[in-house]
């Protein structure tokens, strides 16, 4: 059961690089999260959204429902950006628990 | 609370032995998930609480899995006859209500089965 797709698995920038990370899904969604798990484990909400785009400093996420997608974007990216970031979805009608994308794992290099 | 907890924050036990996780909700959350996320993998979702009711158990791997919330708030995970194949970071997250809101994670409890 793949209900949500990302890509890249792994990705490797320089300081300051502007960074895209994809996320695609295959059923109908009440929202969609964007999650960052840290080196340590910890998890991490960033962005909850089911329409539009959203920013928090230099993060930002959008969402085309018709096409079921969603980009996450970091803007001059820093070695501290460096963690997994998980896409998950809460399903229509299912108690909201997430299904989670597998993860990208950024690292951004000095 | 503060936050969401879990403990303990590691757990190693010996295959066949039975170990009992728990989870500490943030204090206003009406639900409680549990997930189990394996090296490398995102997390997979096992079970979830609606206050002390349990809609969905529909992701516990076997029956050697089990959850409480007797009381609504606090939530334990019992794995009983462990397998070697047990060995995951278990997630406890909670949220204020069934839909339509974040999920807060705890720090996770590593189970490491020899």
């Amino acid at each position: 059961k793949n209900e949500v797709e990302q890509s890249p698995q792994n990705l490797t920038a320089q300081e300051g690089e502007f960074i895209t990370i994809n996320c695609s899904y295959s059923v109908g969604i009440s929202a969609l999260h964007w999650l960052q798990q840290h080196p340590g484990g910890g998890i991490v909400s960033l962005f909850m959204l089911s329409s539009g785009k959203k920013k928090h400093g230099r993060l930002i996420a959008t969402i085309n429902i018709q096409e079921k997608h969603s980009s996450l974007h970091i803007t001059a990216s820093h070695p501290r950006d460096s963690a997994v970031y998980i896409c998950a979805v809460s399903l229509l009608d299912t108690g909201n628990q997430f299904y989670f994308g597998t993860g990208t794992s950024l690292t951004v290099i000095p | 609370g503060a936050g969401v907890s879990q403990s303990p924050r590691y757990k190693v036990t010996k295959r066949g032995q039975d170990v009992t996780l728990r989870c500490d909700p943030i204090s206003s959350h009406a639900t409680l998930y549990w997930y189990q996320q394996a090296l490398g993998q995102g997390p997979e979702f096992l079970t979830y609480f609606n206050y002390e009711a349990q809609p969905d158990k529909s992701g516990l791997p076997s029956d050697r899995f089990s959850a409480e919330r007797p009381e609504g708030s606090i939530s334990t995970l019992t794995i009983q006859r462990t397998e070697q194949r047990d060995s995951a970071m278990y997630r406890c997250a909670s949220s204020l209500e069934v839909s339509g809101s974040e999920q807060y994670f705890g720090p996770g409890t590593r189970l490491t089965v020899t």
